[in-house]
């Protein structure tokens, strides 16, 4: 399996208070990416990172901001949590640029709710 | 949305029988992958196939692509319980630097 871990794996929030996600990868892979799944809306890409300081944002990126400061890791915050982003949150990396040459590794996720 | 959509979204089939899923796109892709996710996990990439490649096969997996069609299909031949998961379709779009998932077939496998 690729060593890829969220943290946390579960947690509740309150309407308004900030939340950050943390993506860690001991693979090296340059690439890495913070999808949302919800029901009936399969998996959405929220922000990318092509490298260290290098994002770039999905198709749900809005309320989302990312950091990237050294390859392992890959933070997701949300400034003032709304229940709207009540979801699961996936990590996943890859070799490639995301273009579809590569497969994605996926982490475990991180549940969310926001009350 | 750029997603590809799936069919059936469940389906429900006896150990040992085949199934069959389907994803439709809409757009010029390089390829197209098939991932799966067990209940509360991560998903797990299957098997890819490129835009110039129509059939693909991987142990009990048969994948095909038709891009005249903007379609593709997964087979499970001979089924089993353990094959009870969600599977998701990902496109690879021209020009696009990520990829886009469908909204996923849920299969049953009943022992």
């Amino acid at each position: 399996d690729a060593g890829i871990t969220q943290s946390p794996r579960h947690k509740v929030t309150e309407t308004g208070t900030p939340v950050t996600l943390r993506c860690h990868q001991t693979e090296n892979h340059r690439y890495m990416y913070w999808y949302r799944q919800d029901p009936g809306h399969g998996l959405r890409l929220i922000h990318y990172s092509y490298g260290v300081k290098d994002t770039d944002k999905g198709e749900v990126s809005d309320g989302y901001s990312v950091s990237r400061s050294k390859t392992e890791d890959f933070l997701l915050t949300l400034e003032s949590a709304t229940s709207s982003q009540t979801s699961v949150y996936f990590c996943a990396i890859s070799e490639s640029n995301g273009d579809g040459t590569g497969e994605l590794f996926f982490g475990e996720g991180s549940r969310l709710t926001v009350l | 949305s750029q997603q590809g959509e799936e069919d059936p979204q469940a389906l429900s089939i006896q150990e040992g029988e085949n199934a069959t899923m389907n994803c439709s796109y809409k757009t010029s892709i390089n390829n197209l992958q098939w991932y799966r996710q067990n209940s509360g996990r991560g998903l797990v990439h299957l098997i890819l196939i490129r835009s110039n490649e129509r059939e693909k096969h991987s142990g009990r997996l048969r994948v095909t692509l038709d891009t005249s069609k903007k379609s593709s299909s997964l087979l499970i031949t001979a089924s089993r319980a353990a094959d009870t998961a969600s599977y998701f379709c990902a496109t690879g779009e021209t020009g696009a630097n990520n990829l886009f998932f469908g909204t996923g077939t849920r299969l049953t496998v009943i022992p």
